[in-house]
Formats: structure tokens, sequence, C-alpha cells
């Protein structure tokens, strides 16, 4: 079955520094997906992207952060300037039409 | 704006009992229900979905739940746990419209004990 694949399982990076998070949606997929888990607290939605634009993005998606499509494959989400608060699971997920299917997510941690 | 609200945060359970891990959630549009299973140091995997139809659905692992509409639940049981379905537990809506983002739940521990 096909499978969402994101790039690195875990990123440490230093306060300020840009990090840049990798996903691989499933190929047939339309609409992408970053959402975002700080430990212990629940599943957050940053931003939603379609025909190469986001179409939609939560408050916590700051000027801090973007979204790319650089090519037919890859889908990332930057960091700009990370802060200690930025330490939490990425999760990428692509979507045909419903349900969501999730990649097994990138862990930052920012020190 | 749709919210979830997982009334239980952690519930302990024995080997081979039933578990109910509730579910509820509001919404001033029609939605879909699912549920996400994070096994740890996992991913999100589905587990099951209430898109339309039959309001009871169920898992290939024995999972099933109910889209109760007049009590805007979906609550999520199995008669009988292993103790591989220690894991945490997600439900999660999102409107009928192009672009389906979810909203999900503060999540439920499930901790199965021998």
């Amino acid at each position: 079955e096909p499978e969402v694949t994101q790039t690195p399982s875990h990123q440490v990076t230093q306060m300020g520094q840009e990090v840049i998070l990798r996903c691989v949606p499933i190929s047939n997929h339309l609409y992408f997906y970053w959402y975002r888990q700080i430990l212990g607290q629940k599943v957050e939605f940053l931003v939603s992207f379609y025909n190469n634009e986001i179409s939609e993005k939560s408050e916590i998606f700051d000027d801090q952060f973007s979204v790319e499509r650089p090519d037919g494959s890859n889908f990332t989400l930057k960091i700009r300037s990370t802060k200690l608060e930025d330490s939490a699971m990425y999760f990428c997920a692509s979507s045909e039409y419903s349900p969501l299917h999730f990649g097994n997510g990138t862990r930052l941690t920012v020190t | 704006a749709q919210s979830v609200t997982q009334l239980d945060s952690q519930v302990p359970v024995f080997e081979e009992a039933p578990v109910e891990l509730r579910c509820n959630y509001s919404s001033s549009v029609s939605v879909y229900l699912f549920w996400y299973v994070q096994y740890p140091n996992q991913g999100l995997q589905l587990l099951l979905k209430y898109l339309s139809g039959s309001t009871l659905v169920e898992s290939i692992n024995g999972f099933e739940a109910e889209f109760n509409k007049s009590q805007t639940s979906f609550h999520l049981r199995k008669p009988s746990v292993h103790i591989s379905d220690t894991a945490e537990y997600f439900c999660a809506v999102s409107e009928k419209t192009a672009g389906n983002k979810l909203t999900f739940g503060g999540g439920t521990r499930v901790l199965v004990k021998p």
C-alpha cells in the first residue's frame, strides 16, 4: 500500500536556525497537510496545500513557517528561525479526498 | 468551526476486557468522522472512518465505532482487547467540504495490562 514518507525521522537544531522538513506524499493525492504534536498535547493543524498554493492555515502557521512543493513529488515545511517552542513531532499528510494518510513524522528538537 | 472532545485522557484496561473510548464533536455542518491510532514511537494510522451509510463502522482488528448524530458522538469500542492494542487513540472530524482538514481530539491513551 502506498505510504507518505517523511525525512528525517529526527532533527536536532539550535535555536535560531532554519530547518526544512521533507515529505513525499502518495503519488496520486492532490491535498497536502502539515500537522504538529507537541509532546503530550493534541495533534494540531498547521496548513493545507492544494493546487500549488496554501488553501488554509492556522494561527500557529505564522511568518516563520512556509511550505513548498518544489517538484512533482516533494512537499516541504520550512521554519526560518526556530524557537524552543517549535520542538514537536511534525506530521505530513496527503489525501485524494478523504481520509488523510499520515507519515510517521519528524521529531524536531530545538536546543 | 468544529471541535472534538475525548473525555478520557487515559484508560487502563485488562487484557481480554472490553474497552470504550468516548468521542463527542460539535460542528455547524455535516462531518466525516475518524479514529486514528498512534502506537508508541510511530505515526498516525487510520483505524476506521464514517463517511456515509451505515452508522456502525468496523476495523479489521476488531474495533467498531457508531455514529450517533443526535448525540454528536462517535464512540470507539472493542469487546476484547489485546496487549498490542496499547496505544493512543485520536478521534477526528472533518467538514464535508473539499480539503478535508482534520480537527483532532486530545487523544485517549489505552494501556492494556496482562
